[in-house]
């Protein structure tokens, strides 16, 4: 069975400082990963996915993040923290239902962003 | 504009009044599916559909049930609204059914009450 594990609930940086998110999977497959953001009062939008070409992925507004197989890890990553990037992170991972007729997704709980000034 | 349109996005009712919520899709996908947010839970499956006609379980049937007579639409049914279906409620859809290359489009949410 497939399964996410979104290691903080909520972090919190200042404007220009690093961002680091932490998400780690389970997945009897080889499983495609996805990070999506969702802002207040917002359904969630895509930021990157992952699905077997290069480790290294670049998405929307900067993000980008490294999917490890060795350690079953797909962290995101941002350089430089805005004020807008302040809103909610799911890590998701796609897998096979059972019998391989269609994909399931599982989401992560979440990370809540804060970004100060 | 491409979109996932879901009404009403607010809706407080009462216990075992029967309710539902829209949702529509103009992109001519093949998969939709319900899911709801709970805070420290993320999001879970309610139900899903492959393609008109077809719907299956997901993770938290219980209490809701679903209809996919057109490609484009995917209402969500409480038939008998309890205080723990008090969530928000997000609709979405998929180009394609199988691993997801194509990203999920989401609708703006649905918050329901129920008192």
């Amino acid at each position: 069975a497939q399964s996410v594990t979104q290691l903080d609930s909520h972090v919190s940086v200042s404007e220009g400082t690093p961002v680091l998110l932490r998400c780690n999977y389970s997945s009897s497959y080889s499983p495609s990963l996805f990070w999506y953001v969702q802002h207040p009062n917002k359904g969630l939008q895509l930021l990157l996915k992952y699905t077997s070409a290069a480790t290294l992925v670049k998405g929307i507004n900067g993000f980008e993040a490294e999917f490890k197989k060795s350690e079953t890890s797909f962290h995101l990553t941002k350089p430089s923290a805005h004020m807008s990037d302040a809103a909610e992170y799911f890590c998701v991972v796609s897998d096979m239902y059972p019998g391989g007729t269609a994909s399931k997704l599982t989401f992560g709980t979440g990370t809540r962003l804060q970004v100060t000034l | 504009e491409a979109q996932v349109t879901q009404n009403p996005r607010y809706l407080i009712t009462v216990t075992g009044k029967k309710l539902t919520v829209t949702c529509s899709q103009n992109m001519n996908h093949e998969y939709m599916s319900w899911y709801r947010q709970d805070p420290g839970l993320g999001l879970r499956q309610i139900y899903y559909s492959m393609n008109v006609e077809v719907t299956d379980k997901g993770d938290v049937p219980e209490g809701y049930k679903v209809s996919r007579k057109e490609k484009r639409n995917f209402p969500l049914i409480l038939e008998s609204p309890s205080p723990n279906q008090t969530s928000l409620y997000f609709c979405a859809s998929s180009p394609q059914s199988t691993r997801f290359n194509s990203p999920l489009h989401f609708g703006n949410g649905t918050r329901l009450t129920v008192t």
